[in-house]
């Protein structure tokens, strides 16, 4: 079965660095497409970018100056940094697996991010 | 960006009622729409994708339509389990975009 996993800190200070890991379990990342989708309070759902089975990445032009995703296929993760951040990137983050169908049919259980002083 | 309308923003339903939320793009999107379901644990689960096609393991009340810029998801008579988040998600152009959500409560 295919399970992912997202870790990371849970509380950003302004201006720095947001960084995430999504762990896959049950599938390689070297084939379909790896996603960070964010969810605001309030309900709006954004999202950001992914990394394809092959490292190609594509990102959300709103944070395309701020976004990295990165990838370890020797680990089976994949990874979300987003820059400069500020208390408008307080959201829960989830990474998902687009499946072949077109859609995104596997997702982590999402982490709660807020950036504060 | 295409712009996702979901309709209304919040449900009050009861038990085994039919239900149906919409989702209107603001420009056509040829059926590349789908739909997913977040608990309120905050899973967040695949329910429908190109408009009307059921992911593996939904249960047959579910159902979704349309075409051009308008789409709907039903849900045949309510379960317990189905008082959740739901949101549509288009894919026709980059970025994929999402509705603002419609909360499903229980009346």
């Amino acid at each position: 079965e295919v399970q992912l996993q997202e870790s990371g800190p849970g509380l950003v200070k302004p201006s720095q660095s947001l960084s995430l890991t999504c762990s896959v379990t049950g599938y390689s990342i070297t084939s379909n497409y790896w996603g960070w989708i964010r969810k605001f309070p309030g309900n709006k759902m954004e999202w950001m970018g992914y990394i394809s089975y092959s490292g190609s990445t594509s990102y959300n032009p709103s944070l395309k100056s701020r976004i990295s995703i990165t990838r370890d296929t020797s680990k089976n993760q994949f990874f979300l940094q987003l820059n400069s951040v500020t208390t408008e990137d307080t959201a829960t983050y989830y990474c998902a697996r687009w499946g072949e169908e077109g859609s995104f049919d596997y997702w982590g259980q999402g982490v709660m991010v807020t950036v504060s002083s | 960006d295409i712009q996702m309308t979901q309709t209304p923003s919040s449900m009050p339903a009861s038990l085994g009622e039919r239900v149906t939320i919409s989702c209107r793009a603001s420009q056509g999107i040829s059926n590349y729409l789908n739909w997913y379901q977040q608990k309120p644990d905050g899973t967040i689960k695949p329910l429908i994708y190109y408009t009307s096609n059921l992911q593996s393991g939904v249960p047959s009340r579910f159902s979704g339509s349309g075409s051009g810029t308008d789409y709907s998801l039903t849900i045949s008579s309510l379960e317990p389990e189905d008082f959740a988040m739901y949101y549509c998600q288009q894919y026709d152009s980059s970025p994929p975009t999402f509705g603002g959500g419609t909360k499903l409560e229980l009346k």
